[in-house]
């Protein structure tokens, strides 16, 4: 069974810290991996994604992908209450998603 | 601009009916896809649609099916629902990918969500 394991929080930051989310995998031919981040009632939507191995940064957002430990990570810099969400992880090729991380930023 | 519609965002059903839950999307997606959202469990893959006609069982296909008969819409269907379908069911799309196989690597667009609750 392909697993995507997050861990569900909540993971709790203040404003202006760096926040870091992280997700195991256990198919190592995973290929594609993305996050996406979910407003309490609202669908998921895509915050970045990422193929190979090592960081690649969007703004405020970087994803780390290291294959070898089957572990990728997104890491939010410059926390803002705005970011307060559950952030999902997905192996897209597998087409699994994690159960998401709850993070919530305080003012 | 990108669109996936659900055809209801909160519907209330009784045990055994027959239940169509109905996604269509605007972006000529060549996949679809149905999940099923369970505080806990995240999203689980009910059925995966990679053409017209064309499914796949994804990991809890058990009292579902689907059809795909035109490219823009998926239907997920309950054919006698039960209480243990009461959930949140979102329809996404995604563009088929280069990859070597037909595969579902692009990124996903998710409809709002259907909150079924079944009495």
């Amino acid at each position: 069974q392909k697993e995507v394991e997050q861990n569900s929080g909540p993971l709790s930051v203040p404003e202006g810290a760096i926040a870091s989310l992280n997700c195991t995998y256990s198919d190592r031919g995973s290929q594609s991996f993305f996050w996406y981040r979910q407003y309490s009632g609202k669908s998921p939507e895509l915050i970045m994604f990422i193929y190979s191995n090592g960081d690649k940064e969007d703004g405020r957002f970087t994803a780390q992908l290291n294959k070898a430990s089957q572990y990728v990570s997104l890491l939010i810099r410059d926390s803002q209450p705005s970011d307060s969400a559950t952030y999902l992880c997905a192996v897209h090729n597998d087409m699994r998603f994690g159960a998401g991380t709850r993070l919530t930023v305080k003012p | 601009d990108v669109k996936v519609t659900q055809s209801s965002r909160y519907l209330v059903k009784r045990t055994g009916e027959k239940v169509f839950l109905e996604c269509v999307q605007d972006m000529d997606h060549e996949n679809m896809f149905w999940y099923r959202q369970d505080p806990g469990l995240g999203l689980r893959l009910i059925y995966f649609s990679y053409d017209v006609k064309m499914k796949e069982k994804g990991d809890i296909p058990e009292g579902y099916s689907v059809s795909r008969e035109k490219k823009e819409r998926f239907s997920l269907i309950l054919e006698s629902a039960s209480t243990n379908q009461t959930s949140m069911y979102l329809c996404a799309s995604s563009s088929r990918s280069g990859g070597p196989k037909r595969g579902p690597y692009n990124e996903q667009f998710f409809g709002p969500g259907t909150r079924l609750t079944v009495l």
